[in-house]
């Protein structure tokens, strides 16, 4: 079955330090994965998305992501963290399933916590 | 556009009473989707929808209901709440399957 993990339940960093938040996955084929990032009290947004070609994606608010496939990984990263970027980080898969339709996973999230 | 709009924000109800969350979408979005979070577990898809009067169940349907009449509307039904739907509730909708647009939430609590 597919899932995701998310190994990082809580990051704390400093204000201007570089971030990398990690995100396995377990999918069979080549899978569609996302990171979310969610806000206290806000709903998700998508930061960035993977679908194929490029292994290196850029998002929004200065994020990046690397899918690499040989360690079933799509790791987060942004070099220069602010204080707004303090949030709940979720990855995801999406994954052709059995019946019409094509659900996406979601991982457990990773929150993360900025010094100043 | 205002996106994906749910109320109610936050909710109290008692064991056994029934309530329906509202969510509406204005971006004509045929996937629907209703979503659970508790805290470290992510997100739990309830009941999705690929259009207007076609809906089926996600990972934990029990205990509650939906419907899609229109495409912009996608209410959710608990009937009989339990302690156990205390959650977060979130709707969603995508114009494909994987790009889902997410309402700002409601807050329901069981007591």
């Amino acid at each position: 079955a597919q899932s995701v993990t998310q190994p990082d339940i809580h990051i704390t960093v400093s204000e201007g330090a570089s971030l990398e938040l990690r995100c396995n996955y377990s999918y069979g084929a080549t899978p569609y994965l996302f990171w979310y990032v969610q806000s206290p009290g806000q709903g998700l947004q998508l930061l960035l998305k993977y679908f194929s070609g490029d292994t290196l994606v850029q998002g929004i608010k200065g994020f990046e992501a690397e899918f690499k496939r040989s360690q079933s990984s799509f790791n987060l990263r942004k070099p220069s963290v602010h204080w707004s970027d303090a949030a709940e980080y979720f990855c995801a898969v999406g994954s052709a399933g059995e019946t019409s339709y094509d659900k996406v996973i979601f991982g457990p999230g990773t929150s993360l916590s900025v010094i100043p | 556009n205002a996106g994906v709009t749910q109320t109610p924000k936050f909710r109290i109800l008692k064991i056994g009473q029934s309530m329906t969350l509202q969510c509406t979408q204005d971006m004509n979005h045929n996937y629907m989707y209703w979503y659970r979070q508790d805290p470290g577990m992510g997100l739990k898809l309830i009941y999705y929808s690929v259009g207007a009067g076609i809906t089926d169940k996600g990972e934990v349907p029990n205990g509650y209901n939906v419907s899609r009449s229109t495409t912009e509307d996608f209410p959710l039904r608990l009937e009989l709440a339990a302690p156990s739907q205390t959650s977060v509730y979130f709707c969603a909708s995508s114009g494909t399957v994987y790009e889902q647009y997410f309402g700002p939430g409601t807050r329901l609590t069981v007591t």
